[in-house]
């Protein structure tokens, strides 16, 4: 199994531009986690899928941040328009079932906003 | 809410040596799960090991056990015969039985030295 993938590794943009963060999900897995990553607040769950419909987004910063799940293998994290106060490390999960076994991460993307 | 407390921002081993890292947690529920993971500079998110509250046997995995005291709501990783490989951060995370939002801790930048 490939694992979580995500796409791109590493984005470098200007603020006010629109950025897109993508994630494949491991075959089978039917919850799918957003994680954002920073020195000062640690990681945070930004919201979650089950299904491909999102269960809760009470994590998610503001309405700038937008997330999808179009299919059981691709999800969609857009930032529009971008801040410097984005740059993070996000990261995207997937686990078999809702309340059980174990998360398993992708390698995160690296956004850096100028 | 769940908190994670990491107390040990950085820890030090000597190769070939044994560390513990700490980790306490806070919650009002019976059943959850413990995860300890480990992140290298290359910023992946890795499962190092997991505990079912129900069981009261610690889990083991190869060079890496726990110490679960559920009473103390502790859960501390042991690392046996350090490895300059086990060089990394390291995240506790608490997970409700029926909660699908992972709480991590700060983290602990264990080094190895040689």
């Amino acid at each position: 199994d490939a694992g979580v993938i995500q796409s791109p590794r590493h984005e470098v943009t200007e603020m006010g531009q629109e950025v897109t963060l993508r994630c494949k999900p491991i075959s089978g897995h039917n919850s799918l986690f957003w994680y954002r990553q920073t020195m000062m607040r640690g990681l945070e769950l930004l919201i979650y899928f089950n299904n491909n419909v999102p269960i809760d987004d009470s994590g998610m910063p503001e309405d700038r941040f937008s997330a999808k799940m179009p299919n059981a293998s691709f999800s969609t994290l857009k930032i529009q328009p971008s801040e410097p106060r984005d740059s993070a490390v996000y990261f995207c999960a997937s686990r078999w079932r809702l309340g059980t076994d174990t998360q398993y991460f992708g390698p995160g993307t690296r956004l850096t906003v100028l | 809410a769940q908190t994670v407390t990491q107390s040990q921002p950085e820890m030090s081993v000597q190769e070939a040596e044994t560390v513990t890292l700490s980790c306490t947690y806070d919650t009002s529920e019976s059943d959850y799960y413990l995860f300890w993971y480990k992140q290298p500079p290359s910023r992946q998110m890795i499962l190092v090991i997991r505990q079912e509250a129900y069981k009261q046997q610690n889990a083991t995995e190869n060079r890496f056990s726990v110490n679960f005291q559920k009473a103390a709501k502790s859960f501390s990783l042991k690392i046996s015969d350090s490895q300059l490989g086990d060089a990394a951060m390291y995240f506790c995370a608490y997970r409700g039985h029926n909660n699908n939002d992972m709480r991590f801790g700060a983290g602990t930048r264990l080094t190895v030295k040689p």
